[in-house]
């Protein structure tokens, strides 16, 4: 089975100051898919990025990056210059080869404050 | 594109009372999942439905169940209603799997939030 662990559950940081964000996925799959999901206060979980456990390198979009150790199974989610709007839960979740089946962190809480 | 449409977005039930909930994915998509959302467990995993049939289920009791019609709308439906079942209900969309396709992902609605006095 596998397990999502977020150990950050609220992060408050100034405007413009970089947020990142842990995650740690434990699997004993090879071949998996990982996100990170944000839920503002509206309830909806809007899709943020993937990356599947056989990527090879980490990626940049945008304001989003993020950091995929496979030693270590963390998944780790940075936002740079960060902005009001960026205030939400955020979520980890990872899902195995074979279905639609997203296992989820606990959240993170992030506010930023103007 | 439209979005996936959850309704009702709020119901209110008493304990015993049977509930539907409807969602109707992004146009194109089959899959649909279920998943709840309560603030002691988190998001958990109800069901997936694929061209009406279920492909993946959770770890929840008979009570919970859900069917997929062949326009790949779906409902959701709880029986014989507890208190624990209070939480919000999302519904998630999908071409197919996430591991079909590099750039899969699930498309998630605004919820129905069901409170059980």
């Amino acid at each position: 089975a596998q397990k999502v662990t977020q150990a950050q559950t609220e992060i408050s940081v100034v405007e413009k100051e970089d947020v990142t964000l842990d995650c740690v996925y434990e699997t004993r799959d090879t071949t998996y898919y990982l996100f990170w999901y944000k839920q503002p206060p509206s309830g909806e979980l809007v899709f943020l990025i993937r990356r599947n456990s056989f990527d090879e390198q980490n990626e940049i979009s945008g304001r989003y990056s993020w950091n995929f150790q496979k030693s270590t199974s963390s998944f780790n989610f940075t936002i740079t210059a960060s902005q009001v709007v960026d205030s939400a839960v955020y979520f980890c979740a990872g899902a195995k080869a074979a279905g639609n089946k997203l296992t989820f962190g606990g959240g993170t809480r992030v506010l930023v404050k103007p | 594109k439209a979005g996936v449409t959850q309704t009702p977005r709020y119901l209110i039930k008493t304990r015993g009372q049977q509930v539907t909930l409807s969602c109707s994915p992004i146009s194109g998509h089959r899959s649909v999942s279920w998943y709840q959302q309560t603030p002691g467990q988190g998001l958990q995993f109800l069901f997936e439905y694929f061209s009406e049939t279920q492909r993946n289920k959770g770890n929840f009791p008979g009570r919970f169940s859900g069917r997929q019609f062949s326009n790949s709308r779906s409902e959701m439906n709880v029986s014989t209603l507890e208190l624990g079942d209070s939480a919000l209900y999302l519904c998630a969309s999908s071409s197919d799997r996430v591991g079909d396709s590099t750039n899969e992902k699930l498309f998630f609605g605004s919820g129905t939030q069901l409170s059980v006095l």
